[in-house]
Parts: structure tokens; sequence; C-alpha cells
């Protein structure tokens, strides 16, 4: 299976500060079809994960372009330009190119 | 809008058995691949399966903790995406969500404990 690595485990943030979390996969996510299939949740306590980014770096409906994904091969980021409030809790990325579709640990955003 | 609803958890002894069910609405579900994805208590997110709809043959694919075990189900008639769990064990204590295959829309999920 592939495995994800994200870092740091724990993000503590100044609020309208600038955030970046890692994800690294053990083996290339480049499809066949040529694309990227990693995404990006967020999980607040106590609620379902809300997906934000899908294929490195398109923004689902609804997210702020404050998020933004980048990245190929088997390194991805998630920077978040200015940190609010709202964006605590748990993110996960995700590949959905080689079966079975695996996550990484989880990155906790917490406020300093 | 797109809903996702699950329901059937439940406190179960090991070994034992248990069916949840995900009722959709606001998309063609009949069209749609369909996943579950578990998470067990303070720990991060594990895929159990995924179904393809019939016009893409339908096939199903699951993780392996739970191959051979666990059986994902759809009745397109019914808007309805249904996992079997059979030969429960304690490591599959859960919450349970059902999700569209791109895990694009996620439902509220169901508690499962395994305990005796």
């Amino acid at each position: 299976d592939v495995v994800m690595t994200q870092s740091p485990l724990s993000l503590p943030v100044t609020l309208g500060q600038p955030a970046s979390i890692s994800c690294r996969s053990s083996q290339s996510l480049v499809h066949s079809d040529g694309n990227n299939y990693l995404s990006w949740f967020h999980q607040r306590p106590g609620q379902s994960p809300r997906r934000l980014i899908y294929r490195v770096s398109n923004r689902d409906s609804g997210v702020p372009d404050r998020f933004s994904g980048s990245g190929s091969g088997t390194d991805f980021t998630l920077k978040i330009s200015r940190v609010e409030a709202e964006d605590v809790g748990v993110y996960y990325c995700m590949q959905g190119t080689h079966w079975p579709f695996t996550f990484g640990g989880g990155t906790k955003v917490e406020i300093k | 809008e797109v809903q996702l609803v699950e329901s059937g958890g439940d406190l179960v002894k090991p070994g034992g058995s248990l069916r949840l069910s995900c009722g959709v609405a606001g998309f063609t579900f009949s069209n749609a691949w369909m996943s579950w994805v578990r998470q067990a208590p303070g720990k991060g997110l594990e895929w159990v399966g995924r179904i393809k709809s019939k016009s893409d043959g339908g096939t199903i694919d699951y993780a392996a903790p739970v191959k051979g075990r666990f059986t994902i189900s759809r009745d397109d008639s019914k808007n309805m995406l249904y996992l079997q769990m059979n030969g429960l064990k304690t490591e599959d204590t859960a919450v349970y969500y059902c999700t569209t295959a791109g895990l694009g829309n996620w439902g509220q999920g169901t508690l499962v404990t395994v305990s005796s």
C-alpha cells in the first residue's frame, strides 16, 4: 500500500499568518492518465471531514481562496495564506491513484 | 443539495454482524461510484471499500482489513448504499462514513462499537 506521510503532526499558528502542511507518498501518484490524485481534507472536532482540494490544486466549491495546493509525483503541500479561527482542526491528505486509497496520518492545526 | 444519511450503527459483540445503510439524495445515485470510509475513535481515516456504478461494471473493491468479512452493495431503485459487516472484531470499532467516490460528499457517520 502507498504510505502517506504528513508533517508536521501538530501546527500551532498565529491568526492572520500563513501555514503550510507537507504530504509525501511512498510511490509516485502520477496516474496513467497523467493526473495526480491527491486530495486534502479538513475535519473539525465532532464533524465529518470536508474535502478542500482535489487533484492537487483544485479547490472544492465554497472553499476560501486562502487555501491552495501544489506538488506532483511524491511531494505535495497545502498552504493557508492567512489562518482564520475556523481553520482549526485536523488536515488529511489522501491519494486516489493506487488502490487501496490511503490517507496521511493527519496534521492538527491549532491557534497559538 | 447532496445528502448522505447513514444509519444502523450499534454496539455488537465480537464475531457478530451488523448492516449499515446510507440513504442518498440530491444527485443521480445510479451513476455514482460510492465508498465507505471509517475512523476509529481518536484516530485517522481509513478506506473500507468502494462500489462502482452498474454502468461502469459494478466492481467492488475492499481494503485488506475487511476483505472477506464486509460486503458493500447498492439498491439503485431506492437510492441506498449498504455495508454488511460480518465477523466483527474489536478493531472494527469506528465511525463509518458513507461518501461519494471522490470523497467530495460525506454523511454524518454512524458509530459501530464492537465490544463484549
